[in-house]
């Protein structure tokens, strides 16, 4: 079945740019939505935004002038990144893919720890 | 947006017992044209992503025990987990797909009494 694994750094010193990955394994990135979202410690859940495999995409106003997220079909990957970081960026980041063609997310990676700090 | 709150922050129940968690929307998630809800529930245990449960506000995901069930429409649902297990502790979430940006409420965790 289809498997989801997010990569990147785990520390982001303040101001700089964090960039995750989300490679998709077991099953084509085609014909879904992929999002990500995100949980500090200690905290609920937020959604940050969703690219559709054809490269449309949706953010989260609260963070849309800093988000960018796009995706690589030839390598069945799809990226995130969020400029300007600060210490509340600090999170779990997940990514997870939507259901039936819906953005209801069903496939959830096993999350990646993103600390913000010098 | 659309504010999901979920009515208790924490919730003890007895093993064997009925747990209730019970959401409601800042404005309706039933979307007309088709007469669905957009509104999903999240299990997540410590160190795990969140697990679907339900979607479509009853639809229960392929795999999960039918000790679950989810109503409601509008504005105001309902997790029910009719017999409580040990395996059932665990932060549960509400969500709704409407509209974006897509939100959740606070989570409910629930323990053993």
């Amino acid at each position: 079945q289809v498997q989801l694994q997010e990569s990147g750094p785990g520390l982001v010193k303040p101001s700089e740019t964090l960039s995750l990955t989300c490679t998709v394994s077991g099953g084509s990135i085609s014909s879904y939505y992929w999002s990500w979202i995100r949980q500090p410690p200690g905290k609920g859940l937020e959604w940050i935004g969703y690219i559709y495999y054809n490269g449309n995409t949706n953010y989260n106003p609260s963070l849309k002038s800093r988000v960018t997220i796009s995706v690589d079909t030839s390598k069945n990957q799809f990226s995130l990144k969020l400029s300007s970081v600060t210490a509340a960026d600090t999170a779990v980041y997940y990514c997870a893919r939507g259901k039936d063609n819906q953005i209801l997310m069903d496939v959830w990676g096993q999350g990646t720890t993103v600390t913000v700090s010098s | 947006d659309i504010v999901m709150t979920q009515s208790s922050d924490s919730l003890a129940v007895s093993l064997g017992e009925r747990a209730t968690i019970n959401c409601k929307s800042s404005q309706s998630v039933l979307y007309s044209s088709n007469n669905k809800n957009y509104l999903a529930w999240y299990q997540q245990k410590p160190g795990q992503p969140p697990k679907l449960l339900i979607y479509w506000a009853s639809t229960r995901e392929s795999g999960v025990p039918d000790r679950f069930s989810g109503s409601g429409s509008g504005t105001d649902f309902t997790l029910t987990i009719s017999s409580l297990q040990a395996e059932d502790v665990a932060v549960y979430y509400c969500q709704q797909y409407y509209g974006t940006p897509y939100t959740f409420g606070q989570g409910t965790k629930l323990e053993i009494k």
